[in-house]
């Protein structure tokens, strides 16, 4: 799996959007992006993901450059409620044998 | 309905005794997983079993034995707990093996005294 960087922390004002950033320059072809977030006290969520173009679903959006070395995680309206650590994952789809690694992630706090 | 039930949600036991979490999942997945979640918040696998045959071993201690009487259920028992074992423990699924869109269960917090 491609290596990620994410920045450890980030603030985002209630009903701003929050652009949570994602590195991954040694991405290869077949591998996606995807993002978890992880709630104080509760279990990993899935977000979203992609391979080349951008994502949206009722959760966030997701959007890749074009060279797909990097990423980035937008919640148009962060609410307090959106406090949690938010991993990203690079990873060829459908590759038994294997399962998820968790990085550091990045650690969201939207405060009022 | 919850996708991924875990229970118990809290344990707390002494050093030297044998406890068991319990998962389910009713979203009629054939891959489960278990994680640790150490007090450094790393997130790590440890056991995955596709259809009730393990699949992913993590090198971890075989104090731990994972059984999975059918393809909804992943136990996880823990045999002589050591103070280390203190960690919140995640059970997921997947539709299939290697799929990486996991259903992960609230967690079970295990404290070793």
């Amino acid at each position: 799996d491609a290596k990620t960087t994410q920045p450890t922390s980030m603030d985002c004002a209630e009903g701003r959007a929050a652009n949570l950033p994602c590195n991954h320059s040694t991405i290869s072809g077949n591998e996606y992006v995807y993002w978890y977030r992880q709630i104080h006290s509760q279990g990993p969520q899935y977000i979203i993901h992609g391979l080349k173009n951008n994502e949206t679903n009722e959760m966030a959006s997701l959007i890749i450059t074009e060279d797909r070395k990097s990423s980035t995680l937008i919640l148009p309206h962060a609410t307090l409620r959106d406090t949690a650590v938010y991993y990203c994952i690079v990873r060829v789809a459908g590759q038994a044998g294997t399962a998820l690694i968790f990085g550091k992630g990045t650690t969201l706090s939207v405060s009022s | 309905d919850t996708a991924v039930s875990q229970t118990p949600k809290y344990l707390v036991t002494q050093m030297g005794n044998d406890k068991s979490i319990k998962c389910e999942q009713n979203l009629g997945h054939d891959t489960m997983y278990w994680y640790k979640q150490d007090s450094k918040k790393f997130l790590k696998i440890m056991f995955s079993y596709n259809n009730k045959e393990l699949i992913i071993n993590e090198t971890v201690p075989n104090r731990f034995s994972p059984k999975s009487p059918d393809k909804a259920h992943l136990n996880l028992h823990i045999n002589s707990l050591e103070l280390g074992d203190s960690a919140v423990y995640f059970c997921a699924s997947s539709s299939r093996p290697g799929a990486n869109v996991l259903t992960f269960g609230a967690g079970s917090r295990l404290t070793v005294l």
